[in-house]
């Protein structure tokens, strides 16, 4: 979607290995988010960001963290990474003063071997 | 804490009929409403939303959503399906407070026959 890109689109990453995915949005939104998509389980929060260093956790946290040093950026990253987190990783964002709902990035397929 | 439920996890129908998708939610007040589309491997595209006012709320590509307060749900339709929505349909809820995180229901899968 305009205005917010993932990266990478696809990963392919090893048991125990720690992975990083970046959000990147050019709208200057404050609140920023991470969702993990799986089948039968629609998106899940995993954390969110209401500004720069302002990070909370979200439904499935665990196995997670995130940073934010710049309201463009919003990273993930997988600290050691499981098979249980092989998952489509999708980024958002949402201006709290519109009246629209939340921007979708075009998600990061993550596969953990 | 909200939730939302999808009772249907797949449907199917002939191309030129109606749809409805069912959503229930469960809020202790009124929430934000949203339907979001998704095709095969592409990103979540907005359909429509309700934050207040009228109940029957149109959206993007034909669709429909009507809010009942009574029933707590947010019901998607279409009066005549088209291939091209074949596709995977998520409602979400927003508590009302601008910022919340949204969450989604389980999906319905929707596949259209010729």
């Amino acid at each position: 979607d305009a205005g917010i890109t993932q990266s990478p689109r696809h990963k392919v990453t090893e048991t125990g290995t720690p992975v990083t995915l970046r959000c990147h949005q050019t709208e200057n939104h404050r609140y920023m988010y991470w969702y993990r998509q799986d089948p039968g389980h629609g998106l899940r929060l995993i954390h969110y960001s209401y500004g720069v260093k302002d990070t909370d956790k979200g439904e499935v946290s665990d196995g997670y963290s995130v940073s934010r040093s710049k309201t463009e950026d919003f990273l993930l990253t997988l600290e050691s990474a499981t098979s249980s987190q092989t998952s489509v990783y999708f980024c958002a964002i949402r201006d709290p003063q519109g009246n629209s709902g939340y921007t979708f990035g075009s998600g990061t397929r993550l596969t953990v071997v | 804490a909200q939730s939302v439920t999808q009772p249907d996890i797949h449907i199917t129908v002939s191309e030129g009929a109606s749809l409805e998708l069912r959503c229930n939610y469960s809020y202790g007040a009124t929430p934000y409403l949203f339907w979001y589309v998704q095709s095969p491997g592409q990103g979540l595209q907005l359909l429509l939303k309700y934050f207040s006012g009228d109940t029957l709320v149109q959206g993007i590509k034909g669709f429909e959503a009507e809010f009942k307060r009574s029933q707590s749900s947010f019901n998607l339709r279409k009066p005549s399906v088209h291939w091209s929505d074949a596709a995977e349909y998520f409602c979400a809820v927003s508590p009302y407070n601008a910022g919340n995180m949204l969450t989604f229901g389980g999906g319905t899968r929707l596949m259209v026959k010729p």
